[in-house]
Parts: structure tokens; sequence; C-alpha cells
């Protein structure tokens, strides 16, 4: 299976400014999937990133908000721009290396907003 | 989006086989389901998927329903590392939604030595 680098792995930010969060895949891939999980919570996604297109946002995430780039099939960063405390979660990027199998999760970037 | 329905929590005892069960009523049949698990600090691991048959690899095994409405995963000896939050989820073959997997709430497995 694919193997994911994420990158940072804790943040604390404080509220105004923005945070860029990197996924390095070490194979090509497709689609790259960005979740976000709120304490004790389960996961959201939040966009699908596929290179060379805009990335698809889900109900409720606007592009403003998460900017993501998707410059090749290997790397896709997010953007938590003008942050909030309510921005403080866990932040994942997944792959689904082979189609139809199973799909590979990053180690997650931990944000707190101050 | 096809759903699944999970207990919110369940308690094992160690080196005893665990079953955790999943309803999905609303299953088509191009969805295939899929299990992951959450360990604490971490995040999400692939565990199994199937389509219709029982699966079975390493980790764990799966049963599914003839009428696929439902499935059960199985723990065959849990283990304290097994504790963890795992997700029942439907994964659109046909790629419908786009390839993207939706989380449910999941069932919280604690194992007591």
């Amino acid at each position: 299976s694919a193997v994911i680098s994420q990158k940072p792995s804790r943040d604390i930010c404080q509220r105004g400014t923005s945070l860029t969060i990197q996924c390095q895949v070490d194979s090509q891939v497709t689609m790259m999937f960005w979740y976000r999980q709120q304490p004790g919570q389960s996961l959201t996604l939040i966009a699908t990133a596929n290179q060379g297109s805009e990335a698809t946002y889900e109900s409720g995430f606007v592009i403003d908000k998460f900017p993501i780039s998707r410059p090749n099939l290997t790397f896709s960063t997010l953007t938590v721009s003008n942050m909030s405390p309510e921005d403080s979660s866990i932040y994942l990027c997944s792959v689904e290396a082979v189609r139809g199998y199973g799909y590979t999760f990053g180690s997650g970037t931990r944000l707190t907003v101050v | 989006d096809a759903k699944t329905t999970q207990p919110n929590s369940m308690e094992s005892n160690e080196e005893e086989p665990v079953h955790l069960p999943c309803n999905h009523s609303t299953i088509s049949g191009t969805d295939y389901i899929h299990w992951y698990r959450q360990l604490p600090s971490q995040g999400p691991e692939y565990v199994i998927h199937g389509l219709t048959s029982n699966v079975n690899n390493r980790m764990a095994s799966l049963a599914i329903a003839e009428d696929r409405k439902s499935s059960t995963l199985i723990l065959h000896r849990a283990t304290l590392r097994d504790a963890a939050v795992y997700y029942c989820i439907l994964r659109d073959w046909g790629d419908n939604q786009g390839g993207k997997l939706i989380f449910g709430q999941g069932t919280e497995l604690s194992v007591k030595p």
C-alpha cells in the first residue's frame, strides 16, 4: 500500500493566520482526499483533490477557507485560512493507492488555534 | 450516500473473539463493504473489505449477510492493541461517489485484560 508523509505533525497557531499542510505520497495516485477530525468526533471529508483540476469540496467547506493545491500525482497541500479556535482539529490526507482496495491515511496534523 | 449503522461502543475481554456488527440496509449492488480502524492518536488504517462473500485476512474476518444488508467484523482473539474505533463504510465501486469514503461514528471497542 501507499506510504503517506504528512507535515507538520502538529502546530499551534494564532487566530487570523493561515497554515499550509503538506501531504506527500510515495506513489502516483489519481485522487487525494482531505479530512478534518474535530475533537472526539469522526472524520469529515473536506474535499477531493485531482491533479490538474480544481478540488471538489463537500457541503459546508469552501475554497476560500480551505484552498487546496495538487501540482502533481504525488503531492497536495491544504491551507486552513484565517483561522479561528473552531478550526482546532486534526487534518488528515488519504489516498486510494489501488482502486477498489484499501485507502491509506496520513498520520494527521494536529492543529490548535489560540 | 448509502448509510451504515453501528453500535457506539462495545467491550471485550482479551484473547476472546469480538463480533462488531454493521447494518447497511440501503446498500446498492455496486457498494463494497469496507472496515477501517483508528487507534488512539493515529490515522485510520484499512482492516478488510468485501462485496458478497465472506473474507479473511491476517487482521480479521468479514462475514456478510446473504442479503448484504448487514455485516460483521470478527476479531478472532482480541488483544489490548485492538482497542480502537472501528468504522464500517460503503465504498461505491462504480465511483458514483467519486471514490470518496464517508465515515460514520463508528464503534469504540475497549478490550479488558
